[in-house]
């Protein structure tokens, strides 16, 4: 069975640090991961994956992920986030079907 | 443009009255499915669909009904509503094949009293 845990409901920063949303993962076979967004009333909203190759993965709006098969781990990054930032995050795996985990929500503040 | 559309966005029912929420796609995916998204336990499938006239059950496929008779369309059937049936929906497609990133609706707020 597949399954990703996101460690921390929430999450806040101030504009301009570095914003770090975590992820883990329990899959057996190669891993395909995944960033989702949702903003306020609106759907998911893909930000990256990681499918093979490099474990530095670069995504929309400058966010980055980093593969870490050892840690079995898959983190968000971005290196300065900015207020437009908060929103609800999503890391998900797949090997037939998607399996999320429940969420982080991101406050950036001012 | 590419989507993924969901009617209605937001629905109030009481217990029991049957109720459809549609879903179309413009992408020709093959593969789609239904979510509910809970406070606190993030998203659930519910049914999927691998092509026309192939669904299976998802995570949480109790009094729910989906069918897929067309590629584009793939709507989610309430048979009798119930109040923890209560959430927000979202359908999402996709291309076939692994590793390959879904689409999704915007959601359907769906309240059961």
């Amino acid at each position: 069975a597949q399954s990703v845990a996101q460690p921390e409901d929430q999450v806040n920063v101030a504009e301009g640090n570095p914003l770090t949303v975590k992820c883990t993962y329990s899959v057996s076979g190669n891993p395909y991961l995944f960033w989702y967004v949702q903003y306020p009333n609106r759907g998911l909203q893909f930000l990256l994956k990681y499918i093979t190759g490099d474990n530095l993965v670069k995504g929309s709006y400058g966010f980055e992920a980093e593969f870490n098969k050892s840690q079995t781990s898959f983190h968000l990054k971005k290196p300065s986030a900015l207020v437009s930032d908060s929103a609800l995050y999503f890391c998900a795996v797949s090997d037939y079907k998607l399996s999320f985990g429940a969420g982080t929500t991101v406050t950036v503040r001012a | 443009e590419a989507q993924v559309t969901q009617n209605p966005r937001y629905l109030i029912t009481v217990t029991g009255k049957k109720l459809t929420v549609t879903c179309s796609q413009n992408m020709n995916h093959e593969y789609m499915s239904w979510y509910r998204q809970d406070p606190g336990l993030g998203l659930r499938q519910i049914y999927y669909s691998m092509n026309v006239e192939v669904t299976d059950k998802g995570d949480v496929p109790e009094g729910y009904k989906v069918s897929r008779k067309e590629k584009r369309n793939f709507p989610l059937i309430l048979e009798s509503p119930s109040p923890n049936q209560t959430s927000l929906y979202f359908c999402a497609s996709s291309a076939r094949g692994t590793g390959l990133e879904a689409f999704f609706g915007q959601g359907t707020r769906l309240t059961v009293v």
